[in-house]
């Protein structure tokens, strides 16, 4: 099975960075994927780490440690739009598919 | 172009109706999935629907089914509603080779009374 933990909520202010951990029990690991969501709309795509280390995409990155079952995202120079709910999700193989697994996700909160 | 579509936006109901929630999208994918978000907001799979095969996730009553006239649509059909379920319920979609990004619609709300 897969167990996925993440804070309930975080807070911190415009301009700052905030790391969201994750982290994850797996059987048989196929990435790890966040995810945004803004209240009242749907999860959009963030990014997905397959491989240990940072990947960077514009002032969001991921970072992996398949040993240590542990992800974060990192969010750079933030802005009043940034908040939203950060969901950590994981892939698991079933009958020809994959489906995601989803943390409770991280309630993020920018303040001025 | 939308690219995961669902209607309606809002469904508000009584107890014991029965309802269908429409998915459609343009992505070209081959899988196709029904999520819920609670009100505590934890999104949780309910069905994976590839090729016309269904997974179902065991935790979902009968009541609920899922049906797909084509690759394009799955439909989600819920019998006898129940306060318990009010919710958001979200459609998705993916390719089934590999491991892929999903796409989600915009969500459905369900509100029964």
């Amino acid at each position: 099975g897969q167990n996925i933990d993440q804070p309930t909520e975080m807070t911190a202010t415009e301009g700052a960075i905030v790391q969201i951990n994750c982290t994850y029990q797996t059987s048989g690991f196929n990435g790890l994927f966040w995810y945004q969501q803004h209240a009242g709309e749907a999860p959009t795509f963030l990014s997905y780490n397959v491989l240990d280390g940072l990947e960077e995409k514009g002032r969001f990155s991921s970072f992996l440690s398949r040993s240590k079952g542990y992800s974060y995202l990192l969010l750079k120079e933030l802005q009043m739009k940034d908040s939203a709910s950060y969901l950590c999700a994981v892939p698991y193989s079933g009958a020809g598919s994959y489906q995601l697994t989803f943390g409770k996700g991280t309630k993020l909160s920018v303040i001025p | 172009d939308t690219a995961v579509s669902q209607t309606p936006k809002y469904l508000v109901t009584q107890m014991g109706n029965d309802k269908s929630i429409k998915c459609e999208q343009n992505l070209g994918h081959d899988t196709m999935y029904w999520y819920k978000q609670d009100s505590k907001k934890f999104l949780k799979i309910m069905f994976s629907y590839n090729n016309k095969e269904l997974i179902i996730n065991e935790t979902v009553p009968n009541r609920f089914s899922p049906k797909s006239p084509d690759k394009a649509h799955l439909n989600l059909h819920i019998n006898s509603l129940e306060l318990g379920d009010s919710a958001v319920y979200f459609c998705a979609s993916g390719k089934t080779s590999g491991v892929g990004t999903q796409y989600f619609g915009p969500g459905t709300r369900l509100l029964v009374l």
